[in-house]
């Protein structure tokens, strides 16, 4: 079935450092992709999106690039503030008869800006 | 335009007690999804309402149900409550059903805890 793997966290980086965490996916047919983020004791908030290969979503100095070759959509942000300490998750969406258009999740990345 | 919202904010159960989540779409969605996220794991889907009928479901057992109303808010019901079904329940709603890149908005979710 459909999966997304992240790397493990957590993930701690200096104020103003370049940040990459690391998404891959296994889908059947052609998934649309998301990062989603989760700030301590919230709901998750949609980051950015990219639905076809070689988009590229962007969102608040975030980017990440949908690469159909490498099955990846890495999260990328060129240099990272206190505010984005949060959690971020990777997430894919694709029809299936059992479960509609859910979206499958990855386990999340813990980011810890200091 | 307002978002999508829950009830309760938090909820202490007992095992084998029922328990109702409530959730309001987004004005103009028509899709509500439910998901549970235990500490420290990414969401996983439970089900799926579109129009006012189950449009998909995860694996969960029968024990955990749902329903959508016509002005599309929704509620997930679970009954013989197990200490493991304590987690943040999610509800997101989003604007059309049929094609996989529709953006799916959440709510800030109902911390269940079972003891």
């Amino acid at each position: 079935g459909d999966s997304v793997t992240q790397m493990e966290g957590p993930v701690t980086l200096s104020e103003e450092a370049f940040l990459t965490i690391n998404c891959t996916y296994t889908a059947t047919g052609y998934p649309s992709l998301f990062w989603y983020v989760q700030y301590p004791g919230e709901g998750l908030q949609l980051l950015l999106k990219a639905t076809k290969a070689d988009d590229k979503g962007s969102n608040k100095g975030f980017e990440a690039t949908y690469r159909k070759e490498t099955t990846s959509f890495h999260l990328e942000k060129g240099s990272v503030q206190v505010s984005d300490s949060a959690v971020y998750f990777c997430a894919l969406s694709s029809s299936n008869s059992n479960s509609g258009y859910a979206l499958n999740f990855g386990k999340g990345t813990s980011l810890l800006v200091t | 335009e307002t978002g999508v919202t829950q009830s309760p904010t938090h909820l202490i159960k007992t095992r084998g007690q029922q328990v109702t989540l409530r959730c309001s779409s987004q004005s103009g969605h028509n899709t509500v999804s439910w998901y549970q996220q235990a500490l420290g794991q990414g969401p996983q889907f439970i089900f799926q309402y579109y129009r006012e009928e189950e449009n998909g479901r995860g694996n969960f057992p029968p024990r955990f149900s749902g329903l959508q109303f016509p002005n599309y808010s929704s509620e997930l019901n679970v009954n013989a409550l197990e200490l493991d079904d304590s987690a943040l329940y999610l509800c997101a709603s989003s604007l059309k059903q049929g094609a996989p890149s529709y953006e799916q908005y959440f709510g800030p979710g109902t911390r269940l805890t079972v003891t």
